[in-house]
């Protein structure tokens, strides 16, 4: 089984750019997080999507942050402009439809703003 | 409100040595789930396992273990024999079943197994 996939790897931007990270959640997971990992720290939600609905946005900062899951599959995470201490690993998660199940996480998208 | 700590930044043990990571959580639901995740330099986090706060059993898996306490409200990780390949971010986390199924992550605790 394929498990979740993120794109890019890697990502090296100056302040006041955009960038995107793609992710594709384990086929049949209706539930994909995205999270943040500043070094040093644990992950921290960002935003939950139940198929194409959002579950849990409550700390994602949406003057500059958006995310969007068309189809309930696939899902794009936007920063637009970046700053400084947006400067972290970006991991996207998946799970099935078990509430509090485990989450499967993909590689992570290591973002670094300048 | 609720709180994950892992006050242990960083354990360096020998092969072989018996290592254990402590995970404290404060939450004020009755329901809710524990887990322990592996992160190595790969950066995947790996899930390890899951408990609800109704089965207080501890748990053993091959060199694995888990002692969760709810009286001092702890859920610690114990790696027997530890190897090398050990190396890597360990995260304790904590789901309230009242909430979302966000997970609230500690800080980690980075542990080096050396030969």
């Amino acid at each position: 089984e394929a498990g979740v996939a993120q794109s890019p790897r890697y990502k090296i931007i100056e302040k006041r750019q955009s960038v995107a990270f793609w992710c594709n959640p384990i086929s049949g997971h209706a539930t994909l997080y995205w999270y943040q990992q500043i070094l040093g720290q644990g992950p921290k939600l960002l935003i939950q999507f139940q198929n194409n609905g959002v579950v849990d946005d409550s700390q994602l900062p949406k003057d500059r942050f958006s995310a969007e899951r068309l189809k309930g599959v696939d899902s794009t995470l936007k920063i637009q402009p970046a700053k400084l201490e947006d400067s972290a690993v970006y991991l996207c998660a998946s799970s099935d439809l078990v509430s509090h199940n485990e989450q499967f996480f993909g590689p992570g998208t290591r973002l670094t703003v300048l | 409100a609720q709180k994950v700590t892992q006050a242990q930044t960083e354990i360096s043990v020998v092969e072989k040595e018996d290592v254990t990571l402590d995970c404290v959580y404060e939450t004020r639901d009755t329901t809710y789930y524990l887990f322990w995740y592996k992160q190595p330099p790969s950066g995947e986090l790996v899930f390890l396992i899951r408990r609800n706060s109704f089965d207080e059993q501890n748990e053993i898996s091959g060199r694995y273990s888990w002692n969760f306490q709810k009286s001092t409200s702890s859920f610690n990780f114990t790696i027997t024999a530890s190897q090398v390949v050990d190396s890597a971010v360990y995260f304790c986390a904590l789901s309230e079943a009242d909430n979302t199924d966000k997970l609230i992550f500690g800080t980690g605790t980075r542990l080096q197994v050396f030969p």
